[in-house]
């Protein structure tokens, strides 16, 4: 059983241009949310995508959107780069489902560089 | 104030050593309390999970929560060099599947 995926695993990229990141949830999960982890810190809730629509979002700015697909998969992409969006971006997958689930599943995360 | 206070150490121990990990927060609404362990290049990985407070024990991991001062703690009894990693608390107010609140992480070292 393959447990949450991510891609890519780094990349490097220029102040002002575009970047998206992929997440694929574990299998039987529906509900895909992106954390943000600036070196020695802990992870940022982003936003969480269920049923194709952004259903929480934390205290970032609309440079971050997601989209979240039929077979569950998600896009998170990040506008106009800053310096400061240098860091480990997670994927976290869970379920809103059936019985309760306390445990989100997170994926190795996409280290992001701007320079 | 942060909602959630961890100190990021980093702690280094010897083989064998009971090593202490804490948190506290300020938000009175946080009713899950979870510990993941990060390693290196890795995402974060669930530990344990307590509701309210209470102790919860599995195997050489003990997580205590303290709601009354807003405290928690993991504790990890005989340490073992494999036990090296980041220590992250998180915590939500109503589980499943919301959004996690986490603490900077604290770095254990366990030297052999």
């Amino acid at each position: 059983d393959a447990g949450v995926t991510q891609s890519p695993t780094h990349l490097i990229k220029t102040r002002g241009q575009q970047v998206t990141l992929r997440c694929s949830p574990k299998s039987g999960h529906d509900t895909v949310s992106w954390y943000q982890q600036a070196l020695g810190q802990g992870p940022q809730f982003i936003f969480q995508y269920y049923e194709e629509e952004e259903r929480q979002r934390g205290n970032f700015p609309d440079r971050f959107s997601g989209h979240q697909f039929p077979n569950y998969s998600s896009e998170l992409n990040v506008n106009a780069l800053l310096l400061g969006d240098s860091a480990l971006y997670l994927c976290a997958s869970s379920t809103l489902a059936g019985a309760f689930s306390y445990e989100q599943y997170f994926g190795p995360g996409t280290r992001l560089t701007v320079t | 104030q942060k909602e959630v206070e961890q100190d990021p150490g980093p702690l280094s121990v010897p083989e064998g050593a009971i090593v202490s990990l804490n948190c506290t927060y300020s938000n009175s609404a946080f009713q899950y309390f979870m510990w993941y362990r990060q390693y290196s290049r890795k995402g974060p990985e669930l530990l344990m999970y307590t509701y309210s407070s209470g102790n919860k024990e599995d195997g050489r991991f003990t997580a205590q929560v303290d709601k009354s001062s807003k405290y928690i703690s993991l504790f990890i009894r005989d340490s073992q060099p494999s036990d090296s990693a980041t220590y992250l608390c998180a915590m939500s107010v109503t589980g499943g599947s919301e959004k996690l609140v986490f603490g900077k992480g604290t770095k254990l070292t366990v030297n052999p």
